[in-house]
């Protein structure tokens, strides 16, 4: 069965420190990956989307950025964290080909002080 | 691009109620519709979908009805209960270059009172 993990599940990061969040999926080959963000009234908010290895749709500007150097293998960075970075982070995934189901990760809740 | 609003951001029942979460699309080509629940400090879980060559869907006290015309769709809870409650978001989407992109609405906090 396909699995999603995602870490770490807590983070606590002083404004202007770097960031780098993974996620990954087991018992699946070439799934779509996508990162969302999640703040207090406002919904979820997709970040990123990949359909393939290298393969990185934006669909916010910000300051974060997303890589995908493996099939499985979905990371979130930033160089300097803003304030306005902090949230909850989700990772999902769905299945090429029958993409419409997304399967989240369990977040990680992002503070930045 | 597609812009979804859902209504209401927080809907308060007695156990036994209905509950009904209204959302609405603006892309005429999405064609597939998630309702996801999200408990507290949980992930967002998929509970139902439609399509739009479908008109209504029914899973034991969940369904969902959707019209093309009006781009509306909406999510009816019937007989609540206490476990009910959670945050549940609405999407639409369609199908671009092998996946699925779906926008979100809002967000609505169901509270459901024993």
């Amino acid at each position: 069965s396909q699995t999603i993990h995602q870490w770490p599940a807590t983070l606590v990061q002083p404004v202007g420190s770097p960031l780098s969040l993974e996620c990954t999926v087991e018992g699946t080959s070439n799934p779509n990956l996508y990162w969302y963000r999640q703040a207090a009234g406002r919904g979820l908010q997709l970040l990123f989307y990949s359909v393939g290895i290298g393969q990185i749709s934006s669909e916010v500007p910000q300051n974060l950025s997303a890589s995908r150097p493996q099939d499985r293998q979905f990371i979130l960075s930033s160089k300097k964290l803003l304030l306005s970075d902090s949230g909850f982070y989700l990772c999902a995934w769905s299945v090429w080909g029958q993409a419409e189901k997304l399967f989240f990760g369990s977040g990680t809740q992002l503070s930045v002080l | 691009g597609e812009n979804v609003e859902q209504h209401p951001s927080t809907l308060s029942v007695q156990e036994g109620d209905s509950a009904v979460i209204k959302c609405t699309y603006s892309d005429s080509a999405s064609n597939y519709f998630p309702w996801y629940k999200q408990e507290l400090g949980k992930r967002p879980q998929l509970i139902i979908d439609i399509r739009s060559n479908v008109g209504e869907k029914k899973d034991q006290r969940i369904a969902v009805t959707l019209n093309k015309t009006a781009k509306h769709f909406s999510l009816h809870i019937t007989e609540t209960q206490p476990e009910d409650s959670a945050v549940y978001f609405c999407a639409a989407s369609k199908a671009s270059g092998g996946s699925y992109i779906p926008t979100f609405g809002r967000g609505t906090s169901l509270i459901v009172h024993p």
